[in-house]
């Protein structure tokens, strides 16, 4: 089945420094990645739309210079939390669409693990 | 806009009972698709099953199975023989063409031994 890699599961950074996480789709070609931000016990909330070699789309209040996305290839999209501060420590979580051999006609979500940012 | 609605917070069941979540959208679309996913402790969302809306059959996989009424915007999710293994969250997902995934509030299971 499709597999979608994220990277890193963990990670813990000092105020004011940049942090990049990574979305891989590992056995499907994702025209269209989207990353999320997930609170303790809530749902998850969509951060941006990104498509492969366009220009990220970002939902009503997210800070687009906060959260830099990049989609260069049709297998990885990048999430970069710039100048991070506590209040950006939180579970990001990216999801690929992509045409599943399993599912014809449908595109079907995968996600990866997630990412739990801590920012001191 | 899409509109997805979770009113159980909470849940929980003995081992083995029945259990039935349940979701309600909001769209004027009438081709679009429905999910049920699972998000256990280790907090990777899991695709438990999906419904296509043209379809008028509901979907069913092993123990998880829905019941789609469409003209109510109503998709339950129904969760046979429960396992200790079924406590998670579980978050219902409605999908429109190429547009976002919209998901609910989420419904937080337990299966109690």
């Amino acid at each position: 089945g499709a597999v979608v890699s994220q990277h890193p599961s963990r990670v813990i950074c000092k105020s004011g420094t940049s942090v990049k996480i990574e979305c891989r789709s590992l056995d499907f070609q994702a025209t269209t990645m989207f990353w999320y931000r997930q609170f303790p016990k809530q749902s998850l909330m969509l951060m941006a739309t990104s498509n492969e070699g366009s220009k990220a789309t970002y939902e009503q209040g997210v800070e687009k210079d906060k959260f830099l996305i990049n989609h260069a290839s049709l297998t990885l999209s990048t999430l970069t939390v710039t100048s991070a501060h506590p209040e950006d420590s939180s579970f990001y979580i990216c999801s690929a669409r992509g045409l599943t051999p399993t599912v014809s006609g449908a595109n079907v979500l995968t996600f990866g693990a997630g990412s739990r940012l801590t920012v001191l | 806009a899409q509109t997805v609605t979770q009113s159980q917070p909470e849940m929980s069941v003995q081992e083995a009972e029945t259990v039935t979540l349940s979701c309600t959208y909001d769209t004027s679309e009438s081709n679009y698709y429905l999910f049920w996913y699972k998000q256990p402790p280790s907090r990777q969302m899991i695709l438990v099953i999906r419904q296509e809306a043209y379809k008028q059959q509901n979907a069913t996989e092993n123990r998880f199975s829905v019941n789609f009424q469409k003209a109510a915007k109503s998709f339950s999710l129904k969760i046979s023989d429960s396992q200790l293994g079924d406590t998670a969250m579980y978050f219902c997902a409605f999908i429109q063409g190429a547009q976002k995934l919209v998901f609910g509030q989420g419904t937080r299971l337990t299966i109690n031994p």
